[in-house]
């Protein structure tokens, strides 16, 4: 059974400063991670999609790491605003292809201006 | 391109009326998934249609719940009868055969009373 676990559960934090949250997910039969961001009442947003050990990526002011050996990814915001309040999902799919996703229950991210 | 489109966006039924959901994936993505949150909980995985076929449905509660994609264009979920306990964000999301990457709606928010 494919467990993907993020912590922590909620974050407080002031515009302007950086902060990261972890996913992690069993390091054996990995295939995928993807972050998503989500608002209430929109879709969640694609953010990033990981397969390799190592990958690092970036968009804007948010960067992701993987690390499939010890099975966990980083999800760093830098420089947080009010706009980046939302909840940060990762989820892994249960096989190769287009099988679905299981997805952990996200970090609720609040920046108070 | 149109997005993943889902219809209503909220609802609110009685214990024992019955509701259906629809969900338009985005055009010439054979993959449809269903997925359900429960508040406080991780968004999790309820069917996936590949086309018209059911691919996976182990995720579906119980027979009260019932998933169409006749025609394999649009799908609908049927909850009947409601319980208290399907309240929840219904998320439908699409993805295209052999590519990686899945894309979700805005979700239906149910609310059974």
């Amino acid at each position: 059974i494919l467990n993907v676990e993020q912590s922590p559960q909620s974050l407080h934090v002031q515009e302007g400063d950086s902060t990261n949250f972890t996913c992690s997910f069993p390091s054996s039969n990995f295939y995928a991670l993807h972050w998503y961001r989500w608002e209430t009442a929109k879709s969640p947003e694609a953010l990033f999609v990981m397969t390799l050990n190592g990958d690092e990526k970036k968009k804007g002011r948010i960067s992701a790491t993987l690390n499939t050996k010890e099975g966990y990814s980083y999800l760093y915001i830098k420089g947080s605003q009010p706009e980046d309040s939302a909840t940060y999902l990762c989820a892994s799919p249960r096989n190769s292809g287009n099988t679905p996703l299981v997805f952990g229950k996200g970090t609720r991210l609040s920046v108070i201006a | 391109e149109a997005g993943v489109t889902q219809f209503p966006s909220h609802s609110v039924i009685e214990k024992g009326q019955t509701v259906t959901l629809r969900c338009d994936p985005i055009s010439g993505h054979d993959n449809l998934y269903w997925y359900r949150r429960v508040m406080g909980k991780e968004i999790k995985f309820l069917l996936h249609f590949v086309k018209e076929s059911k691919q996976d449905e182990s995720g579906m509660p119980n027979n009260r719940f019932l998933a169409e994609r006749t025609g394999g264009t649009y799908s609908t979920l049927k909850v009947q009868p409601a319980e208290l306990e399907d309240s929840g964000v219904y998320f439908c999301a699409s993805s295209q055969q052999g590519l990686v990457g899945y894309t979700f709606g805005s979700g239906t928010r149910l609310t059974v009373v």
